[in-house]
């Protein structure tokens, strides 16, 4: 196993675009996290999943953010008519059971020009 | 005032020299968690506590859950630990699984 992945590390976008990320975590863990973090700031909780149920969202996640985990494995986080403030590194990161530490991802760095 | 206060907020120090990173919360944990990130973005768990000691080569974490307060040291520091140190809680609610984090601190060591 080689860890949360997550896919792509960069995307460059325009004002207004709509943007989808992936993150595929460690295949024995059952629960999966997005994290959003900004320039000299630590991440901040966007969602939680346990197997494919999200149990909990974040006020920060806009009505134009989506985040799904169709089958209990990898997960995609959609953000609709991207703007300027959505510029952010967004991680994703998984664990077993909750007892066990988190394994982070190397993130997805969005920037909306 | 934030939930999780991070003490310095940078730091710089000459290769050798013993590091401490001070984390203060405010609410009930279950755990506390000590995470380095390098520049690129990059997060490494390094360690997991609810109470005590842990240590990891040149790395010590010590908690006190009476305080409220944990500190990461590190021995004989060299550049290669230059990076942000994230300090980062959950919450004792039942269920609660997501973690809340400090502003992180940026160590730079020199040679």
């Amino acid at each position: 196993d080689t860890g949360v992945s997550q896919d792509p590390r960069h995307k460059i976008t325009k004002r207004g675009q709509n943007v989808t990320f992936r993150c595929d975590p460690i295949s024995e863990h059952n629960r999966l996290y997005w994290y959003r973090q900004t320039l000299g700031q630590g991440p901040e909780f966007l969602t939680y999943f346990q197997n494919e149920a999200q149990l909990e969202k974040s006020r920060l996640l806009s009505d134009r953010f989506s985040a799904e985990r169709p089958k209990g494995s990898f997960s995609t986080l959609e953000i609709q008519r991207t703007e300027q403030g959505d510029s952010a590194m967004y991680l994703c990161a998984s664990s077993y059971g909750g007892l066990d530490g988190y394994t982070f991802g190397s993130g997805t760095r969005l920037t909306v020009v | 005032k934030n939930e999780v206060e991070q003490s310095p907020q940078n730091l710089t120090a000459q290769e050798g020299e013993f590091i401490t990173i001070n984390c203060s919360y405010s609410v009930g944990i279950s755990a506390l968690h000590w995470l380095q990130q390098h520049p690129g973005g990059g997060i490494v768990s390094l360690f997991m506590l609810s109470s005590g000691k842990k240590k990891h080569g040149r790395l010590i974490a010590t908690i006190n859950i009476q305080e409220k307060h944990s500190s990461l040291h590190i021995t004989a520091s060299h550049p290669r630990d230059s990076a942000v140190y994230i300090c980062a809680v959950r919450s004792a609610i039942q269920g609660a699984q997501k973690l809340v984090f400090g502003q992180g601190t940026r160590l730079t060591i020199n040679p």
